[in-house]
């Protein structure tokens, strides 16, 4: 089955700009969470989205936002660029982020962004 | 979610056991000990889990002391592709909004 695809791969972009990454759960899976991943702090958990509603939500700024549509894609988006934004940003993708979901969280590979 | 602490990095010869250990001695009776691990440029990959048992599936092994404060995963015959960083989570599962709270992890190199 196709895993958890995410676009793009790899983005630059100037401080001060905005961008959108999307993420493609697994067909049928209906949560989706997105995580930074940085050299200094490690995976961070941004926030999580089930039919279009985000239940949890990390210790980030407003900056940083997301959505999910109703057929589970999910953009996150991030307004005025800091260079401390540049990050591998992964997002994964569950049937329910509940307890059923006892097996885990499939993650895709990711979007590369760099901010100059 | 229990705080968990593993060593920085371990090596290992290919074909041998990789046993990497983890330590969760606050962990609480309902909160479960999941494994990950994240292979250079991609992202984290879902190994097991248990709550009190051990466990084995197909990729590995994992053993839950009795008193569950620490543990270990078992690579049973390590090749180079599992060279990776190996997260250990201790993890309440909720109903819903759960979310993985990842640390620095192992640095697993398996060398030939």
């Amino acid at each position: 089955k196709a895993g958890v695809t995410q676009t793009p791969r790899y983005l630059i972009k100037t401080r001060g700009q905005q961008v959108t990454l999307s993420c493609s759960p697994i067909s049928g899976h209906r949560s989706v969470s997105w995580y930074q991943q940085t050299p200094g702090q490690g995976l961070q958990f941004l926030f999580e989205y089930f039919s279009e509603t985000q239940r949890n939500k990390g210790n980030f700024p407003g900056r940083f936002s997301g959505r999910q549509f109703s057929n589970s894609r999910s953009e996150m988006n991030v307004s005025t660029l800091e260079l401390g934004d540049s990050a591998l940003y992964l997002c994964a993708s569950s049937i329910t982020g509940g307890i059923r979901d006892i097996y885990g969280y499939t993650f895709g590979s990711g979007t590369r962004l760099t901010v100059v | 979610d229990a705080k968990t602490t593993q060593p920085t990095s371990m090596d290992c010869a290919e074909g041998r056991a990789a046993n990497l250990p983890c330590n969760h001695s606050t962990i609480s009776g309902n909160e479960y000990v999941y494994w990950y691990r994240q292979i250079h440029s991609q992202g984290p990959q879902y190994i097991i889990h248990g709550l009190k048992n051990n466990e084995t599936n197909e990729m590995a092994s994992l053993i839950i002391t009795e008193d569950r404060k620490s543990s270990t995963l078992i690579l049973p015959h390590a090749t180079l592709r599992d060279t990776a960083v190996y997260y250990c989570i201790a993890i309440l599962i909720m109903e819903y909004g759960n979310k993985l709270v990842f640390g620095a992890g192992t640095i697993l190199r398996v060398k030939s």
